[in-house]
């Protein structure tokens, strides 16, 4: 699977737009990025994913470039409850494994 | 729908003991999963099971570590004799099927210190 690169960290003020980018330049034509995030003491959880398109759901939005070598997860109005570790993932179909780098830490402030 | 149950959430030991942890996947997942995760690092995969059967276990510390899942249902993983260094956060993961193996739905984990 491709190697991701995640920035360490970055933060924004709560009700602004939180866009977290992620770089896979050697992403491969049948990888998904996928996206989760983690906060304090939980488990992971599913964000979202894509092939090429852009895709949105009730929690985000992901932007994928065109030659698919770089992706941005948007949260739309970022809370304070979204002060997490948030993973970008790349991975084959079924077969392949869900590898974690160690993510990107959002910072909310108030 | 009830999530990931893991127990217990937290466990001291000494190294050289032994520990179990046990986890209850969602309803009809039948895929399986154990990570290991590391203070400041992403989760690793330890093994995956596919209903009771071993996906793949290529990162398991197969000396110490063992799992199983037996009935294709609740897994347990245990680690004898435990090391300093599997002191980590050990998660439980569930997802409905293979072909949706990166939909994962994670349990809180179990804390594990090994002094």
């Amino acid at each position: 699977d491709a190697k991701t690169t995640q920035p360490p960290s970055m933060d924004c003020a709560e009700g602004r737009a939180a866009n977290l980018p992620c770089n896979h330049s050697t992403i491969s034509g049948n990888e998904y990025v996928y996206w989760y995030r983690q906060i304090h003491s939980q488990g992971p959880q599913y964000i979202i994913h894509g092939l090429k398109n852009n895709e949105t759901n009730e929690m985000a939005s992901l932007i994928i470039t065109e030659d698919r070598k770089s992706s941005t997860l948007i949260l739309p109005h970022a809370t304070l409850r979204d002060t997490a570790v948030y993973y970008c993932i790349v991975k084959t179909g079924a077969n392949s494994k869900l590898t974690f780098g160690k993510g990107i830490t959002l910072s909310v402030r108030p | 729908e009830a999530g990931v149950a893991q127990s217990p959430r937290y466990k001291i030991i000494e190294k050289r003991q032994s520990v179990a942890f046990w986890c209850n996947p969602i309803s009809g997942h039948a895929t399986l999963y154990w990570y290991q995760q590391i203070l400041g690092q992403g989760p690793k995969l330890l093994i995956q099971f596919q209903n009771n059967g071993v996906v793949d276990d290529s990162q398991l510390p197969k000396d110490r570590f063992s799992a199983e899942r037996l009935k294709g249902v609740d897994s347990t993983l245990k680690i004898q004799p435990a090391k300093l260094e599997d002191s980590a956060v050990y998660l439980c993961a569930s997802s409905l099927r293979f072909s949706l193996a990166g939909e994962l739905f994670f349990g809180e984990g179990s804390r594990l210190t090994v002094l």
